[in-house]
């Protein structure tokens, strides 16, 4: 099972540049999430996704914009990079049916602006 | 609001003794909680979960956690902690009825020692 995949693991960028931050799953998940790890703050929800079509916001949303076309894809786009963004970015899935299920989680981006 | 709290940043123990990383946390109505675990430059891993039931709930890798109503608390326990155990642990507790949105606390390191 590949679960969660994020791509790419690593990405520098330069301030004002845009990139997408890919995330897929093959778990037929209804709910995929974006957060992003800050030492010291654990981890803060960017935008989140409750089926196709269907996208929110989280904490921490302002300069990320997301889209769901599929069940298996949620990708993070980043419209104008700015140094605040480096972080680490972990895209996450549960299934939302009847019962508490846990989330799953990908390896992670490691995102430099500079 | 709901939310979880981490008291300490870092736990170091010895190899083989017990352990504990604490977790409190703040929720209106009944609380569904969660342990991850992440590994260097992983993604987090599930580890346990409570929703309801019996206050001592075992999980993964030989790890367990202590549900305390009265004292709002969710302590994650190991009889015997590994050197392999060392990484960062999270809390978290999901963001009110109906949804699957998590709010993370801030983690703690755990350094188990030989």
């Amino acid at each position: 099972n590949a679960g969660v995949t994020q791509t790419p693991k690593f990405q520098v960028l330069k301030t004002g540049q845009s990139m997408t931050l890919q995330c897929a799953q093959d778990m037929n998940h209804e709910y995929m999430s974006w957060y992003r790890q800050d030492p010291g703050m654990g981890l803060r929800l960017i935008h989140y996704s409750v089926g196709a079509g269907i996208t929110d916001q989280g904490e921490v949303p302002n300069g990320y914009n997301v889209s769901r076309s599929t069940t298996e894809d949620f990708p993070l786009r980043l419209l104008s990079a700015a140094p605040s963004q480096t972080s680490v970015y972990f895209c996450a899935s549960s299934y939302s049916g009847r019962g508490l299920r846990e989330a799953f989680f990908g390896q992670g981006t490691r995102l430099t602006v500079v | 609001a709901q939310s979880v709290a981490q008291p300490e940043d870092q736990v170091n123990v010895a190899e083989g003794n017990p352990l504990t990383v604490k977790c409190t946390y703040s929720v209106s109505g009944n609380p569904y909680l969660f342990w991850y675990v992440q590994y260097p430059n992983r993604g987090l891993q599930f580890l346990l979960k409570y929703i309801t039931g019996d206050n001592l709930v075992k999980g993964s890798y030989g790890f367990e956690a202590e549900f305390n109503k009265s004292q709002t608390s969710f302590h994650l326990k190991k009889p015997s902690a590994l050197v392999s155990d060392s990484a960062l642990y999270f809390c978290a507790v999901r963001d009110g009825r109906g949804t699957d949105k998590l709010i993370f606390g801030t983690g703690t390191r755990l350094q188990v020692f030989p």
